[in-house]
């Protein structure tokens, strides 16, 4: 099993529609984030939690939310699908001061 | 918040070319980080580091603190080697990386 988990890996849903991205891990880390993917903008962050109590807003929050339901999930929802939320998303875990390990990625289609 | 550089953006080389890399930060930093990511999406972490020089097989990652500029080498490279390249170094306020823009590189046989 890969050390950190996303589901789906594809996704096409429709404007309006909730959805939620998950991302599971066994790193045994504190640290998890979500980062998005656009062609010729490199990754940017979302929103990042230190642990289950800790949650906080990275660089582009609006229009997501997440929850962190214990040490090694931490979920990403758009409440309302827009299409210029169609992009890459990553889930990435640390243990503070070493790697990132990344997930797989979720791309997501909002039409 | 720390801006990072990649050059080149795109970089195609025959296979057996020894491959350079460059990024550019503009704020001091613990350390620095060089992520590949192949089609399909999945970014692997190459190396992290803070001073003078890592090796990994035929990757080679330099760093000069004074500078604010890092290297990522490739020698004898395959057309395995194809994949984006990133840098990445914590950002400023926010923890979390602060990405580059990725370089992509193309080994033809």
């Amino acid at each position: 099993d890969a050390d950190v988990t996303q589901t789906p890996r594809n996704r096409i849903t429709k404007t309006g529609k909730r959805i939620m991205l998950e991302c599971s891990q066994t790193k045994g880390h504190d640290r998890m984030y979500w980062y998005r993917q656009d062609p010729g903008l490199g990754l940017r962050l979302i929103y990042y939690s230190f642990d289950v109590k800790d949650i906080n807003k990275g660089e582009i929050s609006d229009g997501y939310s997440v929850s962190r339901q214990a040490q090694a999930k931490f979920s990403l929802s758009l409440e309302s699908a827009i299409p210029n939320q169609t992009a890459l998303y990553f889930c990435a875990t640390s243990g503070g001061r070493g790697p990132y390990t990344f997930g797989s990625g979720t791309r997501l289609t909002v039409v | 918040k720390n801006e990072v550089e990649q050059s080149p953006q795109n970089l195609t080389a025959q296979e057996g070319e020894f491959i350079t890399i460059n990024c550019s930060y503009s704020v001091g930093i613990s350390a620095l980080h060089w992520l590949q990511q192949h089609p399909g999406g999945g970014i692997v972490s190459l190396f992290m580091l803070s001073s003078g020089k890592k090796k990994h097989g035929r990757l080679i990652a330099t760093i000069n603190i004074q500078e604010k500029h890092s290297s990522l080498h490739i020698t004898a490279s395959h057309p395995r080697d194809s994949a984006v390249y990133i840098c990445a170094v914590p950002g400023g306020g926010a923890d979390g990386l602060t990405f580059g823009k990725g370089t992509h590189l193309i080994i033809q046989p």
